[in-house]
């Protein structure tokens, strides 16, 4: 089944201890990105991939890192959580190519809670 | 800056009714539209999308139009049904903006049986 994985679905942590949240697709797609998903504030993109080594920066990147190790994965690493960091996170894939295939698939989310 | 409209923020109707959700954005030049559908707590599930150069598209019940001129698209929704109660969201990216997905804030659709 073609779909986008997130992992761990529910995480609760403290403040300052480092985790990251794994994202993996299994469309073969070049595109990945994160977003948060905040009330009142709706989804807004931290961090994006167009390819293998090629990451940049969405509209909130701080406090945030990536890689892009492999074309199925990229990883959102939060190195020193904060409590503003509290949020749904969902990682979302699809290909570059112009036409329907450049339809973008989201993973099921990741509920953060920092203490 | 891309801004993306959704109006009503929620809606209610009886069971079998045909609805219409609206979407606006404010910059035309974008290179596609897509509409999603997240259930509380869930993820989004990707409905229709419609390039820049399309007017509309279908899929079963569901059929989403653009309007690029106007900056408008709509979702309509034929028979509805209460498995069809969801917050649906609308979706732009620019031209030129990597891929970016600007959302709207969404409409929480309720269908009461």
């Amino acid at each position: 089944e073609a779909q986008v994985t997130q992992n761990p679905r529910y995480l609760i942590t403290v403040t300052g201890k480092k985790l990251t949240v794994t994202c993996s697709q299994n469309m073969n797609h070049e595109y990945m990105s994160w977003y948060r998903q905040d009330p009142g504030l709706g989804l807004r993109q931290i961090y994006y991939s167009m390819n293998v080594e090629v990451t940049d920066k969405g509209d909130v990147p701080e406090g945030y890192k990536v890689s892009r190790k492999e074309k199925r994965n990229f990883p959102l690493i939060l190195e020193s959580p904060s409590p503003n960091q509290t949020s749904l996170y969902f990682c979302a894939s699809s290909f570059l190519t112009s036409g329907r295939d450049n339809e973008q698939f989201f993973g099921p989310g990741t509920r953060l809670t920092v203490l | 800056k891309q801004e993306v409209t959704q109006i009503p923020a929620a809606l209610s109707v009886p069971e079998g009714e045909n609805l219409v959700l609206n979407c606006s954005f404010t910059d035309s030049a974008i290179y596609n539209l897509q509409w999603f559908r997240q259930d509380p707590g869930k993820g989004l599930t990707s409905l229709l999308l419609i390039q820049s150069s399309q007017r509309e598209q279908t899929s079963g019940r569901l059929n989403a139009s653009l309007d690029k001129s106007s900056g408008r698209s709509t979702l309509y929704i034929a028979a509805s049904q209460p498995g069809d109660s969801a917050t649906y969201l609308c979706a732009v990216i620019a031209s030129g903006s990597a891929r970016q997905l600007t959302f709207g804030s969404g409409t929480q659709l309720t269908v009461l049986p």
